[in-house]
């Protein structure tokens, strides 16, 4: 159990495109969601916290119109990279907050996707 | 706010030796500790984390960790490592009652060698 895929797991886009990026829990319910950005041998910075019904939560320093987030169900957030140029390339992970209490409310990560901007 | 400090960027081991990679925290609040694996390309695997009661956890692939309170440590160690277990381990923290907010350490790549 406590399952969480993300989709695609590697996508190639062109300048100026826009691209979306999955993140589902496959056998729990989370009304909070994580996104993280990995950088090449660097830590996972936290982006935003999308809650479920409401607007997600960004930290400092991350443009919210650029990086949308969706958080339209109990199982699934969206991440829509707007406008990407080729620095926004990165490894893009999410994670997912099991609402039962019973869980500790631990969090579970994705797989990751490898967002390659040309 | 808190921070997490993993001095060692890079640790080299021989197959069957004994590791430990470090992790050191600062937060003005409690907090709840973590260590995650991330093998390439892939997310991220919690090994064990530390809620509360006993300081000597113990999780997964024979991982365990202590947690020091006085010195702010929580340190990940094996007593015989595996080629399997190459890989990057990260060490994260969040503050209780903080919504499970996890601020991560810069990572230790673990590499062993026969």
């Amino acid at each position: 159990g406590a399952v969480v895929s993300q989709h695609p797991s590697r996508v190639i886009c062109k300048s100026g495109t826009s691209v979306k990026i999955e993140c589902r829990s496959l056998d729990f319910q989370a009304t909070t969601m994580f996104w993280y950005r990995q950088f090449p041998k660097k830590s996972l910075m936290l982006m935003a916290t999308s809650n479920e019904g409401s607007k997600a939560t960004y930290e400092q320093g991350v443009e919210k119109d650029k990086f949308l987030i969706n958080h339209a169900s109990l199982t699934l957030s969206t991440l829509t990279v707007t406008s990407a140029h080729p620095e926004d390339s990165s490894f893009y992970i999410c994670s997912a907050r099991d609402s039962r209490p019973s869980s500790s409310y631990e969090q579970y990560f994705g797989p990751g996707t490898r967002l390659t901007v040309t | 706010a808190q921070s997490v400090t993993q001095l060692d960027s890079q640790v080299p081991v021989f197959e069957e030796a004994p590791v430990e990679l470090r992790c050191n925290y600062s937060s003005s609040v409690s907090v709840y500790l973590f260590w995650y694996v991330q093998y390439p390309n892939q997310g991220l695997q919690l090994l064990l984390k530390y809620l509360s009661g006993s300081t000597l956890v113990k999780g997964i692939n024979g991982f365990e960790a202590e947690f020091n309170k006085s010195q702010t440590s929580f340190h990940l160690r094996k007593p015989s490592v595996h080629i399997s277990d190459t890989a990057e381990y990260f060490c994260a923290v969040s503050e209780r009652g903080g919504g499970n907010k996890l601020t991560f350490g810069t990572g230790t790549q673990l590499k062993v060698e026969l």
